[in-house]
């Protein structure tokens, strides 16, 4: 199974709204990736788990809030949100984080279409 | 910031031709991969060249891997409708202990039938 499951497949809230998003993968994988996306843009890294640790915060407003209860599941809160936050929120997961071996290859989901009104 | 920079930026094609895209980076790198994204989706890896090597083929794809010029390219042979994606190198700089991915810009295919 090289899964990445993510739910919901789209959401629509308002400022003032909490909602979180969920992200569930069972390879076995120790590092789980956030990813927002703008349309016709790469991904941009968000944070970064490993061995259920938060590794990698790349400077993102505390109005995102990440957690991983255990090592199959990574969730994104979020909470006070603005209109430019709409976006493709993207899960992935790779067996580790770092450069250890040459092959580091992640796994995707399908994405949450979040929009924010 | 994305080190990689990819072009063309859009290609439209039609069935059965070939599509070439690709990508430079700055800093030394590990290895190169190559992703697909369908319209709305995630992406989905295809590809990943190490840095000694020069080129490595998977069915339809071909990637060639040129380190001294900072550059690759993949290359889809008999293209189809399918094809259709946005498609994504990836590199790891070769410093980066945390093994971030930096994403090029990526390039837009449309395979007409």
């Amino acid at each position: 199974d090289t899964e990445v499951t993510q739910t919901p497949k789209h959401l629509v809230m308002g400022m003032t709204n909490k909602k979180s998003l969920k992200c569930e993968q069972h390879m076995g994988h120790r590092a789980m990736y956030w990813y927002k996306q703008k349309a016709k843009k790469p991904p941009e890294l968000m944070f970064v788990y490993s061995y259920e640790k938060l590794s990698i915060n790349e400077s993102v407003p505390s109005r995102f809030s990440p957690e991983c209860p255990n090592s199959s599941l990574l969730n994104l809160h979020l909470h006070a949100l603005q209109p430019e936050d709409s976006a493709l929120y993207l899960c992935a997961s790779s067996p580790y984080m770092g450069q250890g071996l040459a092959k580091n290859i992640q796994y995707f989901g399908a994405g949450t279409r979040l929009s924010v009104l | 910031s994305q080190q990689g920079e990819e072009d063309p930026q859009a290609l439209s094609i039609q069935e059965g031709e070939n599509a070439t895209m690709n990508c430079s980076y700055k800093t030394s790198i590990n290895n190169l991969q190559w992703y697909r994204q369908n319209s709305g989706r995630g992406l989905v890896h295809l590809i990943l060249i190490r840095s000694n090597e020069r080129e490595k083929h998977s069915g339809r794809l071909r990637v060639t891997l040129d380190t001294s010029k900072k550059s690759s390219s993949l290359l889809i042979t008999a293209s189809r409708a399918a094809d259709t994606a946005s498609y994504f190198c990836a590199t790891v700089a070769a410093t980066d202990s945390w093994g971030k991915f930096q994403f090029g810009a990526g390039t837009q295919v449309v395979v007409t039938p």
